[in-house]
Formats: C-alpha cells, sequence, structure tokens
C-alpha cells in the first residue's frame, strides 16, 4: 500500500525547533518530488515547501523561508521538516504529500499531489 | 494568502449541482495545470482532479474539472450527503522563485 507517515509534532514555545519526518512506504520514494502543506485551526491548506527527487532543488512559501529546511533521505525512505524560530503563527497540522509533474513537450507542469499522509500537529505557544 | 480565490462555500439539495470556481493569474493557472483536492471533515486532503480534469482511479464520474485561460472550475453532479467537504483548487506558480498555491477553500453542503 502507497503510504506517508507523519511524525515529530508537539507542543513547543515561541522561538523554539520541531523536526517533523515523513516516512514512505509502498512505493519508490527516490523518484518524486515530495512537499509538506500546513493547515492552520479553521483555515484553509497552505503549502510550505517541496524537494526534488536528489534533494538538489528546494521551494519554500515566504512565510517559512529562512527558518524551515527541507530534506530527505532517500535511503530511509523518510522527508523531514526542521523548523526554527517558531512562531504562534507556524501552530497547524503539517501533511506531507507526493508531488506530481508530468513533461509536455518541452515544459515540465505541475500535475499534483496524489498521495497524503494523515498529518501531525505543531502547536507553538507559551 | 492565497492566490487563487474561490467562494467560500456553495449548497445544492441532494441530486442537484454545484460548480466551484477557481480563478488565478498567468503565473499559475494560465501557465501550468490544476488539480483538485476534496478534505472530509477532520480528514487529510485527497485529490479528486489532476491535470485540469483527469480523475484518478476511484473518483467517480460525478466529479468534473476544466480550465480556461487563468480560471479552473469543478462541477459535482448528482450530488450526495457523502460530497459534504471543503474542496480545494492547486497549482504551481512560476512567478518569483516559484512555489505552490492553493485556493482559499469551498464548503459544499448538501441541503
Amino acid at each position: 500500500e502507497v503510504q506517508l507517515v507523519e511524525s515529530g509534532g508537539g507542543l513547543v514555545q515561541p522561538g523554539g525547533s520541531l523536526r517533523l519526518s515523513c516516512a514512505a512506504s509502498g512505493f519508490t520514494f527516490s523518484n518524486y518530488w515530495v512537499t509538506w502543506v500546513r493547515q492552520a485551526p479553521g483555515t484553509g491548506l497552505e503549502w510550505v515547501a517541496n524537494i526534488k527527487q536528489d534533494g538538489s532543488e528546494k521551494y519554500y512559501v515566504d512565510s517559512v523561508r529562512g527558518r524551515f529546511t527541507i530534506s530527505r533521505d532517500n535511503a530511509k525512505n523518510s522527508l523531514y521538516l526542521q523548523m526554527n524560530s517558531l512562531r504562534a503563527e507556524d501552530t497547524a497540522v503539517y501533511y506531507c504529500a507526493r508531488d506530481r509533474w508530468v513533461v509536455v513537450g518541452a515544459t515540465t507542469l505541475y500535475y499534483g499531489m496524489d498521495v497524503w499522509g494523515q498529518g501531525t500537529t505543531v502547536t507553538v505557544s507559551s | 494568502q492565497s492566490v487563487l480565490t474561490q467562494p467560500p462555500s456553495v449548497s445544492a439539495a441532494p441530486g442537484q449541482k454545484v460548480t466551484i470556481s477557481c480563478s488565478g493569474s498567468s503565473s499559475n493557472i494560465g501557465n501550468n495545470y490544476v488539480s483538485w483536492y476534496q478534505q472530509l471533515p477532520g480528514t487529510a486532503p485527497k485529490l479528486l482532479i489532476y491535470e485540469n480534469n483527469k480523475r484518478p482511479s476511484g473518483i467517480p464520474d460525478r466529479f468534473s474539472g476544466s480550465k480556461s485561460g487563468t480560471s479552473a472550475t469543478l462541477g459535482i453532479t448528482g450530488l450526495q450527503t457523502g460530497d459534504e467537504a471543503d474542496y480545494y483548487c492547486g497549482t504551481w506558480d512560476s512567478s518569483l522563485s516559484g512555489r505552490g498555491v492553493f485556493g482559499t477553500g469551498t464548503k459544499v453542503t448538501v441541503l
């Protein structure tokens, strides 16, 4: 079964750090881009960051750039999100998802996120 | 703040049809595929439509997608109580350094 399972969430004080993990199974992890998406309480989905198959390309939403670092270990079939200098507004459920891209002629287009984990909750509060 | 705009809510009676719009710009919808996600209460999102109008296996043909210029639309026909959920459009935005983007989300209510 194709699956993503997040872990590492919890309660942390403002200014603190947390490392989220996402374990992949049931597919060849190293063949796919993967993404972190978050959802603050009562709000919509927010794309956070994604990373290319070999880790050579990473993209971040402006609000986390410089504070969060996305990484992966293909040997361990795992995705990570190192979160530093946490703020109250980072409180959310964090999901990992498998990204799909498709080559159309000379262009690479974004297909969407076809597999999602169940989410892990991060609460930033004193 | 989302760069893709959706109506906050739509509603209809069982068996009826609803459509959800998603408005963007040339740097996102205008130059990329649109995907749609369904989020049932208390659960993770699920891919509903990809590449503007394709359905993953297991998604009924009551769900359809289309795209024109910088806008996209999700249609749900034969509305069922189990369709009550939040729906989000998504794509890639190639402005600045590039990032993924979601719509503001639409709550579908079955009357």
